[in-house]
């Protein structure tokens, strides 16, 4: 069955620190990957989009990891900001006609100052 | 450009009332979706429509109907509205990726 899981569920960060977000998925065969952030009350809205070639992707301080072997991928945040309090959304899309878009669950990040 | 948006962006509902929740995109966008939102569950396909004219069941069809009015319009009708269905309903179009609408927050009484 395709699944995607996301660690941790929730998370509470300084200002300023770091943060590394988990991804793992069993979607087969695989396409894509993608992160998007949604803040509270809003939609999500797409931060990086990752295919079965690329190994890492930046957008800002959000770096994106993906190793195709174990079916992992990670969002890393750095230097965060309290803009950064979100949910964080992990989707793979498999190679097939119709719903091919699996949603993980999410990871609720809040930044404190 | 407004992108995709969502009316209305809250109602509240008693059982049994029904009530159509409309989405329109102005990016050209084939696939347009329809998903909901609760929390601990993530979201969750209700419909999608690959192309005008058509449509096809997700996840969570039961209790709702929905309409590609057209290549801009897709819209969701809950015919009898139940407790259950209480949650944060989002649109999107899809073209390489997803587009959200910012959601419509139903009550259901």
């Amino acid at each position: 069955k395709n699944q995607v899981e996301q660690s941790p569920q929730s998370l509470i960060i300084l200002e300023g620190k770091n943060c590394t977000l988990q991804c793992n998925y069993t979607v087969s065969p695989f396409s894509n990957l993608r992160w998007y952030k949604q803040d509270t009350g809003r939609g999500p809205v797409s931060l990086t989009i990752m295919t079965f070639s690329e190994n890492t992707k930046s957008n800002g301080r959000y770096t994106a990891t993906l190793d195709a072997d174990t079916k992992q991928s990670s969002l890393h945040i750095t230097a965060s900001q309290l803009s950064d309090s979100a949910s964080y959304i992990c989707v793979v899309s498999a190679v097939q006609a119709g719903t091919a878009l699996i949603f993980g669950k999410g990871t609720t990040l809040s930044v404190s100052s | 450009n407004a992108g995709v948006t969502q009316t209305p962006k809250f109602q509240v509902l008693k059982t049994g009332q029904s009530m159509t929740l409309q989405c329109a995109q102005d990016m050209n966008h084939n696939s347009m979706y329809w998903y909901r939102q609760d929390p601990g569950m993530g979201l969750r396909l209700i419909y999608y429509s690959a192309s005008e004219g058509t449509t096809d069941k997700g996840e969570v069809p039961n209790g709702y109907n929905v309409s590609r009015l057209n290549k801009r319009e897709f819209s969701l009708r809950l015919e009898s509205a139940a407790p259950s269905q209480t949650s944060v309903y989002f649109c999107a179009s899809f073209r390489g990726e997803l587009f959200f609408g910012e959601g419509s927050r139903l009550t259901v009484l």
